[in-house]
């Protein structure tokens, strides 16, 4: 079966400052990743995917992704934060692409964007 | 384009009652997947419903059932509510091309079990 780890449950940093939020996962077949961003009091809303091709994604907002099969990585990364980007973030992965998919999710990370 | 929507939004019930939570699909999706995602956790697979069948089920017991309609809703019923089942719950839909563009979640519904 196949996991992730969200290596840090909180991540507070000053606005316009880089971020990093770390995904580690665990599988015995190939996997697709995704970050999924939720804001308080809604549903998950899709940041980026790695489905197959280049390592490095890119997605909404602002934010990217690089995919590690070496080191079984996906981290989550964006250059300047603004305060809007404050929410939870949840690194998910799936081992099928079709249309019965279902998604092993990480206990995610709250990233707080401080002025 | 109408996302996924789900009802109620919030739902308050008592231990050892039933409940019908609901969900409609974007347009265009046949799969629905139901989540349960309790306070600071990640979101746990509950089921798939397609063609109005269980297409797949993760680790929850059999208090924990759905359904499929031919317009491609569902329904999660939770029979003999427990402490532990308070949590939001959220539907997810997705196409038959699969996961190109990713599951699309509806904000989901928050079930508190007093």
């Amino acid at each position: 079966a196949q996991s992730v780890t969200q290596l840090d449950s909180q991540v507070p940093v000053f606005e316009e400052a880089p971020v990093e939020l770390r995904c580690n996962y665990s599988s015995s077949v190939s996997v697709y990743l995704f970050w999924y961003v939720q804001y308080p009091n809604q549903g998950l809303q899709l940041l980026l995917k790695y489905l197959s091709g280049s390592t490095l994604v890119k997605g909404i907002n602002g934010f990217e992704a690089e995919f590690n099969k070496s080191q079984t990585s996906f981290h989550l990364r964006k250059p300047s934060v603004h305060i809007s980007d404050t929410a939870e973030y949840f690194c998910a992965v799936s081992i099928s692409g079709g249309s019965n998919s279902k998604l092993t999710f990480g206990k995610g990370t709250l990233l707080t964007v401080n002025p | 384009d109408a996302g996924v929507t789900q009802s109620p939004t919030h739902l308050i019930k008592t231990r050892g009652q039933q409940v019908t939570l609901r969900c409609s699909p974007k347009s265009g999706h046949d799969t629905v997947s139901w989540y349960q995602q309790a306070l600071g956790q990640g979101p746990q697979f509950i089921f798939q419903y397609y063609e109005e069948e269980e297409r797949q089920r993760g680790n929850f017991p059999d208090r924990f059932s759905g359904h499929q309609f031919p317009n491609y809703s569902s329904e999660l019923n939770v029979n003999a509510l427990l402490l532990g089942d308070s949590a939001l719950y959220l539907c997810a839909s997705s196409p038959p091309t699969g996961l190109n563009y990713g599951y699309t979640f509806g904000s989901g519904t928050r079930l508190t079990v007093v």
